[in-house]
């Protein structure tokens, strides 16, 4: 069974920083792996798709990295705003069509 | 254009009795999903229909869970018997048809949060 872990499960940073969230999954065997944000109260907004065959995918201060044979992936933020401030959730697609989500890293940046 | 939409945004209901939840997905996706999200967890998938078949209804928790799609297009989860762990947000996301050597990303709606009493 695939299983999604990210860590850390909160951070709080100063305005300016760079940071890096952690996401880890079981299951070597997917087909893409999707980096959302969820602001408090609100549905899912989709920030980067990676697919199995790819290694980064970028998005202004965003990137995105995919490890797939040691199931592991990156977001980095470059330059933090406090406008970033939101959980980040990571979610594999394995065989079939639902995604695998992890539980989410709460990002607080501090202006 | 317009993208996912949900009703209602909230839902608070008694247990013991019966909801629906209504999902209109982005025109023209084939593929329409619900999952559900307890307070500070990820989204766990439900079912998932392609079209107007139910593809993988593996999610669902038990009997009292019921999803439709009669036209292919919005969708209604149906909650029978409600109980209090049934009270989490209810997302529906929809992606297009699978392109050539892509599979589909998958866009959310805000949700509907079901509160059982």
């Amino acid at each position: 069974k695939q299983e999604v872990t990210q860590i850390p499960a909160a951070l709080s940073v100063p305005e300016g920083e760079n940071l890096v969230l952690n996401c880890s999954f079981t299951d070597s065997a997917i087909y893409n792996l999707q980096w959302f944000r969820q602001d408090p109260g609100k549905g899912l907004t989709s920030l980067l798709l990676i697919q199995s065959s790819q290694r980064e995918q970028t998005s202004g201060r965003l990137n995105a990295s995919l490890d797939k044979s040691s199931g592991r992936s990156t977001l980095y933020i470059a330059a933090s705003q406090p406008g970033d401030s939101a959980t980040y959730l990571c979610a594999v697609r394995p065989n079939g069509n639902k995604l695998v989500f992890g539980a989410g890293t709460i990002l607080r940046v501090k202006s | 254009g317009a993208g996912v939409s949900q009703t209602p945004s909230n839902k608070v209901t008694e247990k013991g009795k019966y909801v629906e939840l209504r999902c209109d997905p982005i025109s023209g996706h084939t593929a329409l999903y619900w999952y559900r999200q307890s307070l500070g967890q990820g989204p766990e998938f439900l079912i998932y229909f392609q079209g107007t078949g139910a593809a993988d209804d593996s999610g669902l928790p038990n009997d009292r869970f019921f999803a439709v799609r009669p036209e292919g297009s919005v969708s209604t989860l149906k909650i029978q018997r409600t109980e209090r762990g049934d009270s989490a947000v209810y997302l529906c996301a929809s992606s297009p048809r699978r392109t050539s050597g892509g599979i589909g990303e998958q866009f959310f709606g805000p949700g509907t949060r079901l509160t059982v009493l």
